[in-house]
């Protein structure tokens, strides 16, 4: 079974602009979930989505955003960058069959904010 | 809150020694615990897991117990290799209407030949 996919890997954008992250949960996994990683705030949650629904909220602005659809793959936007944004964008996906369950890790995309 | 708690690092160790990273927890309910591993330039991937207390995960030589009495979820391996060269992160889930994690800080863990 392919796992967790998100494209692009890498990423350069300016500061102002926007940019959206895309994330293919593991096939039949219904919940994915988006972390920031970077070297001085570590993994920080940013949300979790459940049948195209935003179950749960991390504690950052709303710059950032995202959405599921149908076929559970989901997407995150960032929009007017921030030097700061500059991260490893994590997105992870779990069955959901109850709660606590295993997450399934993506390789990440790299996003450079200029 | 829930939160966890994990040994600083970084951590550099012999090949063959015995390897320890601390992780303790607090949080409301009973949680699942994790750790994660995470390799240069990669995403985390689960190393093992355990889901209630006196559990024990166990993975490549790796193992966790969970302790409830202490809060605690210490990583150990008894002969580390240079392959297990990597960040490690504790984590823990403990909604049952969510599945939102909560991560440690990880422990950059060098192992020299």
């Amino acid at each position: 079974k392919a796992g967790v996919t998100q494209t692009p890997r890498y990423l350069i954008k300016t500061r102002g602009q926007q940019v959206t992250l895309s994330c293919s949960p593991i096939s039949g996994h219904r919940s994915v979930s988006w972390y920031q990683q970077t070297p001085g705030q570590g993994l920080q949650f940013l949300f979790e989505y459940f049948s195209e629904t935003q179950r749960n909220k991390g504690n950052f602005p709303g710059r950032f955003s995202g959405r599921q659809f149908s076929n559970s793959r989901s997407e995150m936007n960032v929009s007017t960058l921030e030097l700061g944004d500059s991260a490893l964008y994590l997105c992870a996906s779990s069955l959901m069959l109850a709660g606590k369950e295993t997450q399934y890790f993506g390789p990440g995309t790299r996003l450079l904010v200029l | 809150g829930d939160s966890v708690t994990q040994m600083e690092g970084p951590v550099t160790l012999s090949e063959e020694a015995f390897l320890t990273i601390n992780c303790t927890y607090t949080a409301t309910g009973y949680p699942s615990l994790f750790w994660y591993v995470q390799y240069p330039g990669e995403g985390l991937q689960l190393l093992l897991k355990a889901t209630k207390a006196d559990d024990k995960g166990s993975n490549k030589g790796f193992e966790a117990t969970y302790r409830k009495e202490t809060t605690s979820f210490h990583l150990e391996k008894g002969s580390v290799q240079v392959s297990d060269s990597a960040v490690y992160f504790c984590a823990l889930s403990a909604s049952n209407t969510g599945n939102q994690f909560y991560f440690g800080t990880g422990t950059s863990l060098t192992v020299i030949p």
